[in-house]
């Protein structure tokens, strides 16, 4: 398809374990973007992958949580040792680049993850 | 800290009914988006305004940006079941990562 991908779409997994989430960017599309959204919540921003420059991880919320992106295209967004308060759903979105006034982010349909 | 209130949280209206919802901020946004999101599937964006004063329309839904640029608003007019959702704010500051309100869930009975 022609949109933003990622898999799984639900993952339940126990506390302590690891999880990777994975998102499929649109083709051509440099920028990526992971954000996190509890129940009817807004969304809150994780990390920004822009073409080949260093990534924005100002919003990772611990060392437990790690992104990387492999030749510029997919993502795997990595949580180490996971706990209960990490449930949520977690979306990918992705933009031809990081200018905002100009360039929509289109978002895929998220990973919702339960900790037990 | 919420860097963007939106108000109300939550809406329930019959259908035909005129709403607003609003966004502030107390910090300069270069670009304003709103999206809507439906349960199991990711925001889509519905309008970015980026001028002070912006007002723009989009069929019964009209959105506009402060002077200031630090709020905005999106009114429905006539609201239709089809609108019901949850309405997001996002304000962009040209780094790359949008900061969001903590959205309205609107629901609109027939």
């Amino acid at each position: 398809g022609a949109g933003v991908s990622q898999s799984p779409s639900n993952k339940v997994t126990e506390k302590g374990k690891d999880v990777e989430l994975r998102c499929d960017p649109i083709s051509g599309h440099t920028a990526l973007y992971w954000y996190r959204q509890s129940l009817g919540q807004g969304l809150e921003f994780l990390i920004y992958f822009q073409g080949n420059s260093a990534p924005d991880k100002s919003g990772l919320p611990s060392d437990r949580f790690s992104a990387e992106r492999t030749g510029g295209s997919v993502s795997t967004l990595t949580i180490q040792r996971t706990q209960q308060e990490d449930s949520a759903v977690y979306l990918c979105a992705s933009s031809l680049s990081g200018d905002l006034s100009y360039n929509e982010q289109f978002f895929g349909p998220g990973t919702r993850l339960t900790v037990l | 800290t919420q860097l963007l209130e939106q108000s109300p949280q939550f809406l329930s209206i019959q259908e035909g009914e005129n709403l607003t919802v609003y966004c502030n901020s107390s910090s300069v946004f270069s670009s304003l988006q709103w999206y809507r999101q439906e349960p199991g599937e990711g925001p889509v964006l519905l309008v970015t305004v980026v001028t002070g004063g912006e007002v723009k329309k989009l069929k019964r839904l009209t959105f506009q940006f402060g002077d200031a640029r630090k709020d905005s608003s999106l009114h429905i007019t006539a609201a239709q079941p089809g609108d019901t959702g949850l309405y997001l704010c996002a304000g962009g500051r040209n780094t790359g990562k949008l900061i969001f309100g903590q959205g309205t869930t609107l629901q609109v009975k027939p």
